[in-house]
């Protein structure tokens, strides 16, 4: 079993629905991520939490608002997505230290489609 | 800049077959890490190994293997006697000093047919 858990696994939601993707991870890391996939593109990254403050935005649209109220928790609020907005959602973790290069590990992914 | 290159966007092998997948990497970092990552079609990236700049002895684990040059500034990966269950996508990614963001590749798919 992972130690990074993402629900759903499967989501298709409409362009006006508002939905959310969970992860929680059981490695007790303090650092977790929001990345996507799309067909064809290298995996982006799009949030970075550590110790649940958000440090990092890649640029993303505001219609993905990512929340953290835990260390071991993450979510990503999805709300007026656009179809090319349809892609693999990863979630991650590591624990961040005094040194850096640490090992991420990843969640089984959300695939959502928006149609 | 640092960037990630996988020029193999696809390989077809037989089982048994060995196969080597190809990464090379540019970074102005001295200090730098660099991994591997398997992506079955489940869509979970599955962490195969990490190895830092400095560190540049090669690695085996069982049947995987893995060549750091930092003359060519690459990082390639190789399966002994390829299995069915090997096929997937792997992913070489990168990661600064300073951070644990990591800088993917575009991926390379492995087919192994039996």
């Amino acid at each position: 079993e992972t130690g990074v858990t993402q629900t759903p696994r499967h989501l298709v939601m409409g362009m006006t629905n508002k939905k959310s993707l969970k992860c929680e991870q059981h490695l007790g890391h303090n650092a977790m991520y929001w990345y996507k996939q799309s067909a064809k593109k290298p995996l982006e990254l799009m949030f970075v939490y550590n110790f649940k403050e958000q440090t990092e935005n890649n640029s993303v649209p505001s219609r993905f608002s990512p929340e953290c109220p835990n260390s071991s928790h993450l979510f990503l609020h999805l709300h007026t997505l656009q179809p090319e907005d349809s892609a693999l959602y990863l979630c991650a973790s590591s624990q961040v230290g005094q040194t850096s290069g640490n090992t991420i590990y990843f969640g089984e992914g959300s695939w959502l489609t928006v149609v | 800049a640092q960037k990630v290159t996988q020029a193999q966007t696809e390989i077809s092998v037989v089982e048994k077959e060995d196969v080597t997948l190809d990464c090379v990497y540019e970074t102005r970092d001295t200090t730098y890490y660099l991994f591997w990552y398997k992506q079955p079609p489940s869509g979970e990236l599955v962490f195969l190994i990490r190895r830092n700049s400095f560190d540049e002895q090669n690695e085996i684990s069982g049947r995987y293997s893995w060549n750091f040059q930092k003359s060519t500034s690459s990082f390639n990966f190789t399966i002994t006697a390829s299995q069915v269950v090997d096929s997937a996508v792997y992913f070489c990614a990168l990661s600064d000093h300073n951070t644990d963001k990591l800088i993917f590749g575009t991926g390379t798919r492995l087919q192994v047919f039996p």
